[in-house]
């Protein structure tokens, strides 16, 4: 049973510093992951990935961190603006074209 | 840019109708999802088409249908409607070759009374 797990429902962190979201999963087949971020009544827009090739991707002020022998992905935004108050999604391809998404973070972003 | 467009913002209906959810797609998608949210359960799936009049269940398919008779039209339907499909419902497209994100529509807000 694959599963894709974010322990922490909501995140609330000061403007300018760091915001880690977290991400397990159980499925070692596939290790291809992706965030989503999701503002109220929008879809969720693809933010950035990361492949089993790596341990790292960086985009801008988003990193993405891999680590396999743990099966835990986390998202560091540096620095964090009032702007990236949303909901994140990790997510996990499987390698069909289907994603198994977790249950989401609300991060909130305070001046 | 790809778009996905979803027929409504915000749909009310009432316990027994049936309900028509339309989804378009403008990139030649092979790929079309419907995924309904929920607090505290994330996005889960409920159908997926591969193809024209291809479909496949879900994690969720129970008391709904879809249509797929155009490439770049996906439609949702509620045969029923009760009130635990008060939900909302996002679609989303993704080109077909393994690892490909999926983009998605704004979503629709479905209250069944």
């Amino acid at each position: 049973d694959q599963q894709v797990k974010q322990n922490s429902p909501s995140l609330s962190v000061q403007e300018g510093r760091i915001s880690i979201l977290n991400c397990d999963y159980t499925n070692s087949m596939f290790d291809y992951f992706l965030w989503y971020k999701k503002y109220p009544a929008e879809g969720p827009t693809f933010l950035i990935s990361i492949s089993s090739i790596k341990d790292k991707n960086e985009d801008g002020r988003f990193t993405v961190f891999l680590n396999k022998s743990a099966k835990h992905l986390s998202l560091h935004i540096v620095p964090s603006q009032p702007g990236d108050s949303a909901v994140y999604f990790c997510a996990e391809s499987l390698g069909t074209d289907k994603l198994i998404f977790g249950t989401g973070t609300r991060l909130q972003v305070f001046p | 840019d790809v778009k996905v467009t979803q027929s409504s913002r915000y749909l009310v209906k009432r316990t027994g109708e049936k309900v028509f959810l339309e989804c378009v797609q403008d990139m030649d998608h092979e790929n079309m999802f419907w995924y309904r949210q929920d607090p505290g359960l994330g996005l889960r799936l409920i159908y997926f088409s591969y193809d024209v009049k291809m479909k496949e269940k879900g994690d969720i398919p129970e008391g709904y249908s879809v249509s797929r008779e155009k490439k770049e039209r996906f439609s949702l339907i509620l045969e029923s409607a009760s009130t635990n499909q008060t939900s909302m419902y996002l679609c989303a497209s993704s080109f077909s070759a393994g690892f490909n994100e999926q983009f998605f529509g704004p979503g629709t807000r479905l209250t069944v009374l």
